[in-house]
């Protein structure tokens, strides 16, 4: 079955430490993206990538980074800079890079916690 | 650029009850309109999308919604919620020479029996 996943679905991380988000699709889709979710605020846009090895910053960039080596894959790593990385991580793919009119499929997400 | 709001943080109906939750969006030309449903802890679902062409779009889970260009709004609507309808539900809004999807807030529906 194609789809998205996203491990671990939770992960809990000291303050100070960098941790990583993994996101695999194997859909065949040219455009991944990151989003956080906080209760009550939607969806942010963290970063997007349209292409292999090119990356957008979305809304919320800052304490981020992320790579793509590789069209199925799109890791994102939270790094200590980051002042509040409590929250749900989505990691989404769309077919094309039609940002503004492609429909976007999500995965399971993953809950990071800091402790 | 784009926005999008939904009124409605919580909505509460009975089940059985018909179902019809708002959405308003901000943009000049023809929008792209999306509806998606979350349960909690959940990845979003994808309901429906209204890009042209016939107002009233059919989507999953016997949801539809109409778009209306002089109000500005995608409505969601069901004419008979189920329990498991429980769920948090995003409306989103594109635009052809946009560079993202912008999604509302969130509105969560619960069901009482």
């Amino acid at each position: 079955d194609g789809g998205i996943t996203q491990s671990p679905k939770y992960l809990f991380r000291k303050e100070g430490q960098n941790v990583t988000l993994s996101c695999e699709q194997n859909l065949n889709h040219d455009a991944m993206y990151w989003y956080r979710q906080d209760p009550g605020q939607g969806l942010r846009l963290i970063y997007y990538s349209q292409i292999v090895n090119d990356f957008q910053k979305g809304d919320i960039a800052e304490g981020y980074s992320v790579s793509r080596e590789k069209k199925e894959s799109f890791p994102l790593t939270v790094t200590s800079a980051q002042k509040n990385p409590t929250a749900f991580y989505l990691c989404a793919s769309s077919p094309t890079g039609l940002l503004g009119t492609d429909t976007q499929y999500f995965g399971p997400g993953t809950r990071l916690t800091v402790l | 650029a784009q926005s999008v709001t939904q009124p409605d943080i919580h909505i509460t109906v009975s089940e059985g009850a018909s179902l019809e939750l708002r959405c308003n969006y901000s943009y000049g030309a023809t929008p792209y309109l999306f509806w998606y449903v979350q349960s909690p802890g959940q990845g979003l679902q994808l309901l429906l999308k209204y890009f042209s062409g016939d107002t009233l779009v059919q989507g999953i889970k016997g949801f539809e919604a109409e778009f209306k260009r002089s109000q500005s709004s995608f409505n969601l609507r069901k004419p008979s919620v189920h329990w498991s309808d429980a769920a948090e539900y995003f409306c989103a809004v594109g635009a052809q020479l946009g560079n993202k999807l912008v999604f509302g807030a969130g509105t969560i529906l619960r069901v009482k029996s």
